[in-house]
C-alpha cells in the first residue's frame, strides 16, 4: 500500500529565508510523486510533479523539488520564501494515472514578514 | 476553460437527509476521485473511477455511492446523512495510464454541514 509522511505539522520561516517542506513515502513500484497547495477556503493547486528522469523538479511560483530514492524523500524547497507562499502544502503519490492519488495530511507554511 | 465543476459550494442537511454532490469535468480525463477533507487529517479517498461503467472504493467509502455513467460526471450521493460526515469534498479528475500528464485537477469544494 501506499502511504505519504509529512513530519511537520507547521514550518514558520521568515521572509527572504530558504523554505524546506519535507515528504516520505512508502510505496512498491517506481512513484508519481506530487506537491500540491491550497490557498484558504480554496480547493488544491497543483505545484510541482516528479515522474522520472532529472531528480531535481522545477515548479510553479520558484518551488522545486528534489527526489531521493535511497531515503524516499521528496522534499519541496524555495530559495526565497514570501508572504504570499504561507499556505497548506500537501504532498502525494501514485503508482500510475490508473491508481488512487494518496496524500500526506498536509504541512501548514507560515512566512513571517 | 472550466476544469473540474462542483455543486453546491455550500450545504446544510439535516442528519438522515439523502443529497448528491455533483461533480463535472471538461478535460475528457478518465480517471476521477472524491475526497473528503477534514482538520489534521489531509485528504482521504472516498470512491474514485478510471472510467465510465467503472467504480472502486478508498479509504473511507462507508456512507456514500457513486456511479459513473459519462466520462464528465461522478457524483457522489449521501444516502443518509450523519453529523460524522460534516467535512469538506474534493472532487479531482486526471488522465489514466503511465504518461507524464498524470497530475490531478480539483474543484474548488463543497463545504457539507450535518446538523
Amino acid at each position: 500500500a501506499q502511504s505519504v509522511a509529512q513530519p511537520e505539522d507547521q514550518v514558520n520561516v521568515a521572509e527572504g529565508n530558504p523554505l524546506t517542506v519535507k515528504c516520505t513515502y512508502s510505496v512498491s513500484g517506481n512513484p508519481y510523486l506530487f506537491w500540491y497547495v491550497q490557498y484558504p477556503n480554496r480547493g488544491l493547486q497543483f505545484l510541482l510533479k516528479y515522474i522520472t528522469g532529472d531528480n531535481l523538479v522545477k515548479g510553479s511560483y520558484g518551488f522545486e523539488a528534489e527526489f531521493n530514492k535511497s531515503q524516499t524523500s521528496f522534499h519541496l524547497k524555495k530559495p526565497s520564501a514570501l508572504v504570499s507562499d504561507s499556505a497548506l502544502y500537501f504532498c502525494a503519490v501514485r503508482l500510475s494515472g490508473n491508481t488512487p492519488l494518496v496524500f500526506g495530511k498536509g504541512t501548514r507554511l507560515s512566512v513571517i514578514a | 476553460n472550466a476544469g473540474v465543476t462542483q455543486t453546491p459550494k455550500f450545504q446544510v442537511l439535516k442528519t438522515g437527509q439523502s443529497m448528491t454532490l455533483q461533480c463535472a469535468q471538461d478535460m475528457n480525463h478518465e480517471y476521477m476521485s472524491w475526497y473528503r477533507q477534514d482538520p489534521g487529517m489531509g485528504l482521504r479517498l472516498i470512491h474514485y473511477s478510471v472510467g465510465a461503467g467503472i467504480t472502486d472504493q478508498g479509504e473511507v467509502p462507508n456512507g456514500y455511492n457513486v456511479s459513473r455513467s459519462t466520462t464528465e460526471d461522478f457524483p457522489l450521493r449521501l444516502l443518509s446523512a450523519a453529523p460524522s460526515q460534516t467535512s469538506v469534498y474534493f472532487c479531482a479528475s486526471s488522465q489514466t495510464g503511465y504518461e507524464t500528464n498524470t497530475e490531478a485537477f480539483f474543484g474548488q469544494g463543497t463545504r457539507l454541514t450535518v446538523v
